[in-house]
């Protein structure tokens, strides 16, 4: 069953402490993306990878940091530097740039929440 | 840089059209997207279109795009109470990898 999986689906944090989001596909996909939700406000880049061992900083990346160690994982961790990390974080991945279409495909989100 | 507009809400009957639109500010817009987003849901892809098309169709779905006025729309025919979510547009700007995406339009269906 192909996709993307994000763990977990709630997550709390405590003040000061640093938490990581997993996002793991198995679509054979080069590029993955981390995005912010926030009510009215639309999806923000976080961060995006257009192959392994390589990462970009989107729109909003401070206070947050990410690896892509291997192809079909990037976790994000959100830092005690990000005052506001409460919100719905959303992982995608898409077959990359080259592809004309480059259509992002989405799991299913992860809610944090602060504590 | 790039922006990407919506309305926040629509409300439309069950059985009638919804119209939902979408401006959006680069002329380097190669492809445009629309998702849907169901409640505590990842996004879904609905459909696309190439910046060289006016329309594409898609069993219910229309979509129309302006690229004089930058304006895209997508249309549900028969609206269903299913089709209540937000929807999305996104553009990709020539060759990059990342795309923009609008605030969302939240469709109600009421009966």
């Amino acid at each position: 069953d192909g996709g993307i999986t994000q763990s977990p689906k709630y997550l709390f944090r405590k003040e000061g402490q640093n938490v990581t989001l997993s996002c793991e596909q198995n679509l054979n996909h080069d590029a993955m993306y981390w995005y912010r939700q926030d009510p009215g406000q639309g999806l923000r880049l976080i961060y995006y990878s257009q192959i392994v061992n390589d990462f970009q900083k989107g729109d909003i990346a401070e206070g947050y940091s990410v690896s892509r160690e291997k192809k079909e994982s990037f976790p994000l961790t959100v830092t005690s530097a990000q005052k506001n990390p409460t919100a719905f974080y959303l992982c995608a991945s898409s077959a990359g740039q080259i592809i004309a279409k480059n259509i992002q495909y989405f799991g299913a989100g992860t809610r944090l929440s602060v504590l | 840089g790039e922006d990407v507009e919506q309305s926040l809400f629509l409300s439309v009957r069950e059985g009638d059209s919804s119209v939902i639109n979408c401006t959006y500010t680069d002329s380097s817009s190669t492809y445009l997207y629309w998702y849907k987003q169901e409640p505590g849901a990842g996004l879904q892809l609905l459909t696309y279109i190439f910046s060289n098309m006016d329309m594409k169709q898609d069993q219910r779905l229309t979509v129309l795009l302006n690229k004089k006025d930058k304006h895209l729309s997508l249309r549900i025919a028969d609206t269903q109470t299913g089709d209540s979510a937000i929807y999305f547009c996104a553009e990709r700007a020539g060759t990059a990898s990342k795309l923009t995406f609008g605030t969302g339009t939240r469709l109600q269906v009421t009966l």
